[in-house]
């Protein structure tokens, strides 16, 4: 296993509603990174957190937010819910001593209805 | 075009076949590379990076060819715990990780 916990497993919500999501890296893992994944694609990277700042991010509107702790673990927050945010959201945690590689948790699955 | 392509495949191999796929890339400043393993409705995991030499683990072999810009995974004596979809990723630095969308291999006895 990488050590990389996600919650909740499964989520139901509905279209407005908000939702957040949580991830704790793996011991030593300074960076945290949150990716979508629709169903037969692979993961999109939706951003970024290195020492609790904001290091990058991908196409996504602002209604996709999110925060890292002083302990590297990370909130992602999705606001006004759409049925297309349906997906797997996965964060995977990373040291700046690794070269480069990341570890997934073990993913949201998230239905918007 | 997309950032990152694969073949999905599906590639349906006999036990002890080899095969392999390729991953092209358009964004030349790549530079890391690796290959994950995602089993169905499972997060992807790590299975190797790929180095400018090219590695080896066991019966699996990564390539880069920078100047044609892909990348390659080799698996030899294919076992049906191989079956699973296999993604490439693609790093410009140390920020965000480009994915294909996987390329789906079933082994069959």
């Amino acid at each position: 296993e990488t050590g990389v916990t996600q919650s909740p497993t499964h989520l139901i919500k509905t279209r407005g509603q908000q939702v957040t999501l949580r991830c704790s890296s793996q011991s030593g893992h300074n960076t945290v990174s949150w990716y979508q994944q629709a169903l037969g694609q692979g993961p999109q990277f939706i951003f970024q957190y290195y020492r609790e700042e904001e290091n990058g991010r991908g196409n996504f509107p602002p209604r996709f937010s999110g925060l890292q702790f002083p302990n590297y673990s990370s909130e992602l927050n999705v606001n006004a819910l759409e049925l297309d945010d349906s997906a797997l959201y996965l964060c995977a945690s990373s040291s700046e001593s690794s070269y480069n590689e990341q570890f997934f948790g073990p993913g949201t699955r998230l239905t918007v209805l | 075009r997309k950032e990152v392509e694969q073949d999905p495949g599906p590639f349906n191999v006999p036990e002890g076949a080899t095969v392999a796929f390729n991953c092209t890339y358009s964004n030349s400043a790549s530079q890391s590379f690796f290959w994950y393993r995602q089993d169905c409705r499972k997060e992807p995991k790590l299975l190797m990076s790929v180095y400018s030499s090219g590695n080896e683990d066991g019966r699996f072999t990564a390539q880069l060819n920078r100047a044609s810009q892909y990348i390659s995974l080799l698996i030899r004596d294919s076992k049906l715990s191989d079956s699973a979809t296999y993604l490439c990723a693609v790093r410009p630095n140390a920020g965000k990780s480009t994915f294909g969308d996987g390329t789906t291999l079933t082994v069959k006895p």
